[in-house]
């Protein structure tokens, strides 16, 4: 049985950097074609893809996010980090970790995090 | 980037209507297509991937079918527990879009 689940602040203040983790059990980081990744909601919006890494390490990012992003694996831990600096107002959002079952053309997030709610404020 | 459209935003049905939502790709995504729903205050589910392989567990009222550029979810009829905001995403490229979301409402 996989399950996501994400940790981190609710609440981080503007231009502070933001560091998520997404623990999981069911499936490990070190067999092929494994991956998890990050997707982002702001309230009332729609689903933004952030950013993946497979068990290879092969990192994708956002293109308009990804000077600001980093992700990383723990694959002894089972865990993924996810770090965005200079946080804004605007990057408040519920923030959902993914297991990513494949690299190839039935690639999908089959299995999802319950999602974390990450306010930007002063 | 890629960008998905879908249509409509939004769109109101009865239980047992036959319920069509489009999502058009910017370029050829071949079948690199899922469709997820979405209910209020719940994280995404996957439905369809590869365009029209549903997902184990997902009821056969379900169906997905395109290639390409041009793809299509598709709800035979209409359940209580549908009523729901479903989006597209191609993982067809870096960075994977999601489209805006259909939101089904009574």
């Amino acid at each position: 049985q996989i399950t996501l689940k994400e940790s981190g602040p609710t609440l981080v203040k503007p231009t502070q950097t933001l560091t998520l983790t997404c623990t999981f059990s069911g499936f490990s980081l070190d067999t092929g074609g494994v991956g998890v990744g990050w997707i982002r909601q702001p309230p009332g919006k729609a689903l933004e893809w952030l950013a993946l890494i497979y068990w290879d390490d092969d990192k994708r990012y956002s293109t308009s996010l990804k000077s600001r992003l980093t992700i990383t694996k723990d694959t002894s831990e089972n865990r993924v980090v996810l770090t965005m600096t200079n946080m804004d107002p605007e990057d408040t959002a519920t923030y959902y970790c993914a297991h990513r079952n494949s690299r190839k053309v039935a690639a999908r997030f089959d299995f999802w995090g319950q999602g974390t709610l990450v306010t930007v404020s002063s | 980037d890629v960008q998905m459209t879908q249509s409509p935003s939004s769109l109101s049905a009865s239980v047992g209507d036959r319920v069509t939502i489009t999502c058009r790709a910017s370029q050829n995504i071949a079948f690199y297509l899922n469709w997820y729903q979405q209910k209020p205050g719940d994280a995404p589910n996957l439905l369809i991937y590869a365009a029209s392989t549903l997902q184990s567990g997902v009821p056969s009222r379900f169906s997905g079918s395109g290639s390409g550029t041009d793809f299509t979810l598709t709800i035979s009829s209409l359940q209580p527990e549908d009523f729901a905001t479903y989006y597209c995403q191609e993982s067809y490229s870096t960075p994977e879009m999601f489209g805006q979301g259909t939101r089904v409402e009574i």
